[in-house]
């Protein structure tokens, strides 16, 4: 069954810290990740894309991590600011087949000053 | 380049009435995907369209829910004798292709109250 599991399923940390959200998929065949941030109200902004020959990708104070091996992906998150409050989406792709989105149910995170 | 735009952004209905959720995709985009998220929960894909053609509807509930994303204008998502489960957010995305890296942009959402 093609799914995306995240953890924690919330989170909370003091402003400046850094954090670590996790991603377990077992989708196939795999075309790419993404991690999306969603702001209460709003849609999914995208902040990664990988493809399966990237381990790697950072787009400012977020660095994701892919091990395609292990089907697992992380979203670090450095020097948390009060505005990275917020839904957190792991979404994996899949390359043919039938609904090709499929959506982790998220990380809360909040941050507090 | 505008973003994709949904509207409305909200939408009272009575049980029983037809809800209908616009969403026009970006510029130079032909695929479109609708997803719910219901309180609390993730998004579920519901269906993905290209221009006049229904790619896979898998996640569509069979009855009283229908979509359309014609040659002209923006795609519809159409709610018929809304009930109180109906109730949620409903998010619109498009890409241009399919492929390998190809991103997907979503709209603001509809958010549907069924009162």
């Amino acid at each position: 069954k093609n799914q995306v599991e995240q953890s924690p399923q919330s989170l909370i940390i003091l402003e400046g810290k850094n954090c670590t959200l996790q991603c377990n998929y077992t989708v196939s065949p795999f075309s790419n990740l993404r991690w999306y941030k969603q702001d209460t109200g709003r849609g999914p902004v995208s902040l990664t894309i990988m493809t399966f020959s990237e381990n790697t990708k950072s787009n400012g104070r977020y660095t994701a991590t892919l091990d395609a091996d292990t089907k697992q992906s992380s979203l670090h998150i450095t020097a948390s600011q009060l505005s990275d409050s917020a839904s957190y989406i792991c979404v994996v792709t899949r390359l043919q087949g039938a609904q090709k989105l499929v959506f982790g149910q998220g990380t809360r995170l909040t941050i507090n000053p | 380049n505008a973003g994709v735009m949904q509207n409305p952004r909200h939408l009272v209905r009575r049980r029983g009435q037809e809800a209908r959720l616009r969403c026009s995709p970006m510029k130079g985009h032909s695929h479109v995907y609708w997803y719910r998220q219901l309180p609390e929960e993730g998004l579920k894909f519901m269906v993905y369209l290209q221009k006049e053609n229904i790619i896979d509807e898998s996640g569509m509930p069979k009855e009283r829910f229908s979509a359309e994303f014609p040659k002209e204008g923006p795609s519809i998502l159409r709610i018929q004798q809304v009930v109180r489960g109906d109730s949620a957010a409903y998010f619109c995305a498009s890409s241009p292709r399919e492929g390998e890296g190809t991103e997907a942009f979503f709209g603001q959402g509809t958010r549907l109250t069924v009162v």
